[in-house]
Order: C-alpha cells, then structure tokens, then sequence
C-alpha cells in the first residue's frame, strides 16, 4: 500500500533559522512528487514538482530535493510570512490521477 | 483573471439533507477533482472527472454524487448518505488531462452539519 509520511509534524523556528521538512514515501513506483503550501482555511497552493532521484527546485527561500525514498523542502533563512502547513503528495504509476498526500507539517516562524 | 472557484465559502447543511457544493475553472483544463480534508488527515479523493460527461469514484465516492455536463463546472453533491459530512471540501483542476498534470486547488468549501 502507498503511503507518505511527512515529519514534523509541527516546526517552530524563529526568522532566520533554516530548517528542513521532510518527506518519505512509499510506492510501487513513482510518477510524481509534489508540494505544496496551505494557509489556514485556504486551498493548497503549489510550489513543486518533482519526477526523479536528484531532481532539484528552488523558488525563493525554499528548495525541494528528492531521493528514491524521500523528498526534503529546505527552507532558508524564513521568515514570517513563510508560516503555513506544507503539504507533500506522491501520484504512483499505477494510481491514475489520484493523489497520496500526507498528512502535513504546520510551520511557525517568529520574529 | 485565471482560476477555480468555489461557493459557497461556508454552507451549512441540517440532518437529512442533500446539498451541492460549485466548482468552476476557466483554466481550459480537462481534468477536475474533488477532495476532502478533515483534520490531522491528509486529502482524500472523492471523485475525479477526465473529460466531461465522464467521472470516476474517488478513494470515498460513498455518500456523494458528481456531475460533468460541462468543461468548466463540476459540482459536488453530498447526499444524506454521507454519514460524517463535515470537513473541508477542496475542488482541484489539472492541464491536458495527462496523469503526470500539476492539480491546482480551489479555495475550498467549508461544509458544516447542524
């Protein structure tokens, strides 16, 4: 059975310190890793896609890697408005369309 | 302006009764989804529509109905026999239709059984 997995499962940092989210996942086989950002009561805004082992994305302070097993976001010097549950989401070979989300990780950055 | 919406923000739905939440997009995309969030859980897909008048059950397709008649609309309806109806309803689109496509999210329906 798919499954993701996303540690921690909250994060409190204060601006500035860099830190990284990570996500694991497993799946028969993968067409695709995505992220994505949630404000509170808001839908899901995208940040990446992923496809395979050693791909790499930037956008601003955040960076996704990906490995056969997991992706990690990285998120440098953040700051406040940066504070969001991200969200991880794997689509298998054999899924069709449907997307395996996990289940997030809510991060807090202070001033 | 480009996007999805969805309506009502809030609805608020008595025991018994079906009610239809709306999802529009004029991204000229092919595929619609539609998902629940409860939570501390992740998303889960209810229903998922390739092209119109064509849609296929979700991983909880129990409880609610979809339609297709055109590109751009894909209404939610859920029905009394959904038993714990309460969550956070999130309506996705994607491009071409391919599988590999990025889905793009609504801002969501919070429905809320009195």
């Amino acid at each position: 059975e798919d499954q993701v997995t996303q540690s921690p499962e909250a994060l409190r940092l204060q601006e500035g310190e860099s830190s990284s989210l990570n996500c694991s996942y497993t799946v028969s086989g993968l067409r695709g890793l995505f992220w994505y950002r949630q404000d509170p009561g808001k839908g899901p805004e995208f940040l990446f896609t992923l496809y395979s082992a050693g791909e790499e994305k930037e956008k601003e302070r955040l960076k996704a890697t990906l490995t056969k097993k997991e992706s990690f976001l990285h998120i440098t010097a953040p700051k406040p408005e940066d504070s969001a549950t991200y969200l991880c989401a794997v689509q298998a070979m054999d899924s069709g369309y449907a997307l395996n989300f996990g289940k997030g990780t809510s991060l807090l950055v202070t001033p | 302006d480009g996007g999805i919406t969805q309506s009502p923000k809030y609805l608020f739905r008595k025991e018994g009764q079906n009610v239809t939440l709306s999802c529009e997009q004029n991204l000229n995309h092919d595929a619609m989804y539609w998902y629940r969030q409860d939570p501390g859980q992740g998303l889960r897909l209810i229903y998922y529509s390739q092209i119109v008048n064509d849609f296929q059950k979700g991983d909880i397709a129990e409880g609610y109905s979809v339609s297709r008649e055109k590109k751009e609309s894909f209404p939610l309806t859920v029905t009394s026999a959904q038993k714990n109806p309460t969550a956070f309803y999130l309506c996705a689109s994607s491009g071409s239709g391919s599988s590999t496509d990025t889905q793009y999210f609504g801002p969501g329906t919070r429905l809320t059984v009195l």
